[in-house]
């Protein structure tokens, strides 16, 4: 089956620095999202991605992340300037769109000190 | 705003027997998704089961079954034969339909962890 692959496994970051997450979604999908799970809690939507822009966000996406799709193959989340309730994990997904379902990745913990 | 709800945050079963989890949730959309993922202690989250709402069958996987109950805005997930490689939380989930498009992000419930005894 194909596979999402997301890099750092593991992110260890110091509060108020950058952090980009990477994704690779699977090839010919369309659509992509970022979710994240907060250590002990339910998996939280953060954003829909298509067509090179953001489709939907939740009211967790404030002006401190950005989504890209930097090239062909990559999604990267950004968080410009992180904070201790940022530490948690991110998935990313992705999706042909339409009533397919969402393929998620292995996730990235990220440890905000 | 859609919700869902399980109001389980732990159950335990028998290795070998039967075990349901529930789900409820709250929309006033008639026609949408609904999944169960598992997440094992590697967090991976991995798809077990998915139903359309407009479908009156309900979905069935190998071991796993789901029980839907539009009405009663219901969808629960039955494990049988239930195996130590089971034990994970289970997490439920509603997605929309928006355009036809696919932008829509899930909204997972908070979870149920489940422990297989042996």
């Amino acid at each position: 089956e194909p596979e999402v692959t997301q890099t750092p496994s593991h992110q260890v970051t110091q509060m108020g620095q950058e952090v980009i997450l990477r994704c690779v979604p699977i090839s010919n999908h369309l659509y992509f999202y970022w979710y994240r799970q907060i250590l002990g809690q339910k998996v939280e939507f953060l954003v829909s991605f298509y067509n090179n822009e953001i489709s939907e966000k939740s009211e967790i996406f404030d002006d401190q992340f950005s989504v890209e799709r930097p090239d062909g193959s990559n999604f990267t989340l950004k968080i410009r300037s992180t904070k201790l309730e940022d530490s948690a994990m991110y998935f990313c997904a992705s999706s042909f769109g339409g009533v397919n379902r969402q393929y998620f990745g292995p996730g990235t913990r990220l440890t905000v000190l | 705003a859609q919700t869902v709800t399980q109001s389980q945050p732990e159950m335990s079963v028998q290795e070998a027997e039967t075990v349901t989890l529930s789900c409820t949730y709250d929309t006033s959309e008639s026609d949408y998704y609904l999944f169960w993922y598992k997440q094992p202690p590697s967090r991976q989250m991995i798809l077990v089961i998915r139903q359309e709402a407009y479908k009156q069958q309900n979905a069935t996987e190998n071991r796993f079954s789901v029980n839907f109950q539009k009405a009663a805005k219901s969808f629960s997930l039955k494990i049988s034969d239930s195996q130590l490689g089971d034990a994970a939380m289970y997490f439920c989930a509603y997605r929309g339909t928006d355009s036809g498009g696919g932008a829509d992000g899930l909204t997972f419930g908070k979870g149920t962890h489940l422990i297989i005894q042996p």
